[in-house]
């Protein structure tokens, strides 16, 4: 249902490390989203993308960067990790007017 | 400041008795709301939602009320099922907004004891 994959599943990256995550979809909705998810706090949101080639910030985008070059992949970087970046990362899709679908998350560990 | 509260972080209800999960929310702009429930080492998956210009949805066992006077939804599990444990998070936004942007609250984890 969801229709969206993660890679890698987890990940330990020493600080200072330059790490991609990857998100694809299979539904060729335009709208996709990244969260964090850190224990006690939710789910916050960290950039979007309405549509291929445009991107915007959410709540917490200081130390990522996202990029939209085709519909189906929305991938977040992270240019130089720390360890408060350590979590769980989920990439989402929008389908429909409202309803986000979720992939199965990266946790990452920034040591 | 806190858009979208779960005051409660936890909640354990006996099998067969019915779960109220509750969530208020301070910003009225906000006219769609979702619950989505989460397993751990998964993504949290949609459950059910509500349109402000309805007070009430019903899914099978899940039902979700809207009180826009008090902003304040709850959703109701009957019966409860020990499936059912998971961490519940409320979501709000707004529907005018463009990129439809989700405020989640903290989350409520459910245990239902067998």
């Amino acid at each position: 249902i969801a229709g969206i994959t993660q890679a890698p599943t987890s990940q330990i990256l020493a600080a200072g490390r330059r790490m991609t995550l990857r998100c694809t979809q299979d539904m060729r909705h335009n709208a996709m989203y990244w969260y964090r998810q850190d224990l006690g706090l939710g789910l916050r949101l960290i950039h979007y993308s309405n549509t291929a080639g445009t991107t915007g910030k959410g709540e917490v985008p200081d130390g990522y960067s996202v990029s939209r070059a085709n519909t189906d992949d929305f991938p977040l970087t992270l240019a130089s990790a720390v360890p408060s970046q350590t979590s769980v990362y989920f990439c989402a899709r929008l389908a429909g007017e409202d309803t986000q679908y979720f992939g199965p998350g990266t946790r990452l560990t920034v040591l | 400041d806190q858009q979208v509260k779960q005051n409660s972080p936890s909640l354990s209800v006996q099998e067969g008795r019915i779960s109220i999960l509750n969530c208020d929310y301070t910003n009225s702009m906000f006219d769609y709301f979702l619950w989505y429930k989460k397993y751990p080492a998964e993504g949290p998956t949609f459950l059910i939602s509500i349109s402000s210009i309805k007070d009430k949805n019903e899914d099978g066992r899940f039902t979700v009320f809207l009180n826009k006077s008090a902003k304040h939804l709850s959703l109701h599990i009957v019966p409860s099922q020990p499936g059912d444990s998971a961490v519940y998070f409320c979501a709000a936004t707004y529907r005018n907004s463009g990129n439809t942007p989700l405020v989640f609250g903290k989350g409520t984890r459910l245990s239902v004891i067998a």
